[in-house]
């Protein structure tokens, strides 16, 4: 069965640092990957997807990488900033999705 | 356009009750998802419809979850005789599916029905 990881599970950084979430899976026969977005209360916001044969996507300050083989992405955010404090999601596609089960992020003002 | 909408936004029932849970798609959207997220926990994936073809039924929980699609359109999810374990954020999801069989374009997210089960 597919499992995915994400740390660290919480992370803090004062605004305008850049900063790397991590995702790992342990099945590397995917369709895509996703990263999402999560406020409280509120639902799972699409920030950026790779699909299998893609290496990296990026989005305004968000740049996201793939490495199939090694079962591993890293999301990057540059120049932080307190609206970027969240709960971030990955997500594997293969004949299931898959989540992990998040970092939740604190940009300090 | 118009998003992935779900009623209710809440639902708080007695347990041993019943409760439908809706979810609309993105018009066009071949697939869709529903997950839950018990609180504190990651988002676990229940069910999934893609297109015309038998949906992946394999994370309902028990035979008291079921769910339900019409074509491409609206979708229910149905908890008989509810528990308090079944107390989450039930979270829909639609999404194209790609050609050539790769796999699935963009999830996107309703708001979720927060279920309550007292």
């Amino acid at each position: 069965k597919q499992e995915v990881t994400q740390i660290p599970a919480a992370l803090s950084v004062p605004e305008g640092e850049n900063l790397v979430l991590n995702c790992s899976f342990t099945d590397s026969a995917i369709y895509n990957l996703q990263w999402f977005r999560q406020d409280p209360g509120k639902g799972l916001t699409s920030l950026l997807l790779i699909q299998s044969s893609q290496r990296e996507q990026t989005s305004g300050r968000l740049n996201a990488s793939l490495d199939k083989s090694s079962g591993r992405s890293t999301l990057y955010i540059a120049a932080s900033q307190p609206g970027d404090s969240a709960t971030y999601l990955c997500a594997v596609s293969g004949n299931q999705f898959y989540f992990g089960t998040g970092t939740s992020l604190t940009v300090i003002p | 356009g118009a998003g992935v909408s779900q009623s209710p936004s809440n639902k708080v029932t007695e347990k041993g009750k019943d409760v439908e849970l809706r979810c609309d798609p993105i018009s066009g959207h071949t697939a869709l998802y529903w997950y839950r997220q018990r609180l504190g926990q990651g988002l676990e994936f229940l069910i999934y419809f893609q297109g015309n073809s038998a949906p992946d039924k394999s994370g309902l929980p028990s035979d008291r979850f079921s769910a339900e699609r019409t074509g491409e359109s609206v979708s229910t999810l149905t908890i008989q005789r509810t528990q308090q374990e079944d107390s989450a954020v039930y979270l829909c999801a639609s999404s194209l599916l790609l050609a050539g069989g790769g796999g699935t374009d963009t999830q996107y997210f309703g708001p979720g029905t927060r279920l309550t089960v007292l």
